[in-house]
């Protein structure tokens, strides 16, 4: 099966200006999970969504990231205006949903490093 | 509140050593427990779990047990290789609800030959 697709896989932008990450979860996956790694840091979430609905969005910083996932299918990340600290990497995971055992692991895309200057 | 605790690296070790990954939670009920792992230059990927008490995960040669007296999910290997090199985390999702899964820090793993 394809894995979780992100990109642009890099991007160098200068503060205040804007970006955008695009993520396209494996198909069929019911949730699809936004985090935030700095480096030298543990993957922070962001944003979870089930299906097109958000479930958890209580560390989004929401005077200025934003992200949609129309249709319950692919998701966009929008930082608007970025700061220097918004440097990271943005990861996209999905999962399906809970399994036999009751785990809910999760399968990432590959990353989008972000650089603000 | 939900939080995972875990070794702080880097961990260096000679090829064939016995790893130790020390990771603690805390957590109510009964969370499900993972350790995921990022080789240089990939993205995160599972490397083990357990779902209950006394469950024990493993692959490639790593093991770890769900001690619920102890919230802890240590990860072992007996023999590192090179290719072990990488950063390991810890993770944890709690039972019931949307399962949102919280992850450590992060242990970077060098190994020597």
């Amino acid at each position: 099966e394809a894995g979780v697709a992100q990109s642009p896989r890099y991007k160098i932008i200068e503060k205040r200006q804007s970006v955008a990450f695009w993520c396209n979860p494996i198909s069929g996956h019911a949730t699809l999970y936004w985090y935030q790694q700095i480096l030298g840091q543990g993957p922070k979430l962001l944003i979870q969504f089930q299906n097109n609905g958000v479930v958890d969005d209580s560390q989004l910083p929401k005077d200025r990231f934003s992200a949609e996932r129309l249709k319950g299918v692919d998701s966009t990340l929008k930082i608007q205006p970025a700061k220097l600290e918004d440097s990271a990497v943005y990861l996209c995971a999905s999962s399906p949903r809970v399994q036999g055992d009751g785990a809910n692991v999760l399968t990432f895309g590959a990353g989008s490093r972000l650089t603000v200057l | 509140g939900n939080s995972v605790t875990q070794m702080e690296g880097p961990v260096t070790l000679s090829e064939e050593a016995f790893l130790t990954i020390n990771c603690t939670y805390t957590a109510t009920g009964y969370p499900s427990l993972f350790w995921y792992v990022q080789y240089p230059g990939e993205g995160l990927q599972l490397l083990l779990k357990a779902t209950k008490a006394d469950d024990k995960g493993s692959n490639k040669g790593f093991e770890a047990t769900y001690r619920k007296e102890t919230t802890s999910f240590h990860l072992e290997k007996g023999s590192v290789q090179v290719s072990d090199s990488a950063v390991y985390f810890c993770a944890f999702s709690p039972s019931g609800g949307y399962q949102k899964v919280t992850f450590g820090i992060g242990t970077k793993l060098q190994v020597i030959p």
